[in-house]
């Protein structure tokens, strides 16, 4: 069992929809918690960053994490043909410092 | 934001040569950088874990005497693929932790993508 699961898609919405994209883990250690966004051949780009349970808003971009139940998720709303991309989790048990351990990535597409 | 620079963007090799790959943490400091390897539709791997002036850290599985890593500066480290083979054509990455005001965050390079042929 890998020890962060994400689909891998791809999602095709619409454009202005509210995305939802989601990890469940395993290691109940796992702190921190990131999203990504991935363009293809490119870097990943921090979108997020929560610490322990609960959420964070930035703009269009909502974080949640549930460690009780060991699920995160990201929202996304008004989505964008530009948020087109791959978007990965990833967490750390303990400080940036720390790998980081990444979901496999869910590939987006929002139809203009 | 923090910048790391990751070069070439996109490197094609020969069977059997050797090939270097270099991230910049362009306007901090790192003492550790992190190299990660994806391969199409998967998601970024740990290989090692670079430390200014010591030995880097190797995950289990990646050979250490075919990816060297040499982090000889506070600002630069280095990945040499030796004797390439094409199973190891991938996008390599570097990545490099800032500390914030209150957290750590994570940079990561442009990518290498290489190809050996």
């Amino acid at each position: 069992q890998k020890e962060v699961e994400q689909d891998p898609g791809p999602l095709s919405v619409p454009e202005g929809a509210i995305v939802s994209l989601n990890c469940t883990y395993s290691n109940s250690a796992f702190q921190y918690f990131m999203w990504y966004r991935q363009y293809s051949r490119k870097g990943p780009e921090l979108l997020m960053y929560t610490y322990s349970s609960g959420n964070k808003e930035d703009g269009r971009f909502t974080a949640q994490v549930d460690k009780s139940s060991k699920y995160i998720s990201l929202f996304i709303r008004d989505s964008q043909p530009s948020d087109s991309a791959t978007y990965l989790c990833a967490m750390s048990d303990g400080t940036g410092r720390r790998a980081l351990t990444f979901g496999s990535g869910t590939r987006l597409q929002v139809q203009p | 934001g923090a910048v790391v620079s990751q070069h070439p963007s996109r490197v094609i090799c020969k069977s059997g040569t050797s090939v270097k790959i270099e991230c910049r943490s362009l306007d901090f400091q790192a003492t550790t950088m992190f190299w990660y390897r994806q391969f199409p539709k998967q998601s970024l791997m740990l290989m090692a874990t670079s430390n200014e002036g010591s030995k880097a850290t190797y995950e289990q599985g990646v050979e250490k005497d075919k990816f060297l890593i040499n982090h000889a500066s506070l600002t630069l480290s280095t990945l040499t693929v030796t004797s390439a083979h094409p199973e190891d054509s991938s996008f390599y990455i570097c990545s490099a932790p800032e500390d914030r005001a209150l957290q750590t965050e994570a940079f990561f390079g442009q990518g290498t993508r290489l190809t050996v042929v």
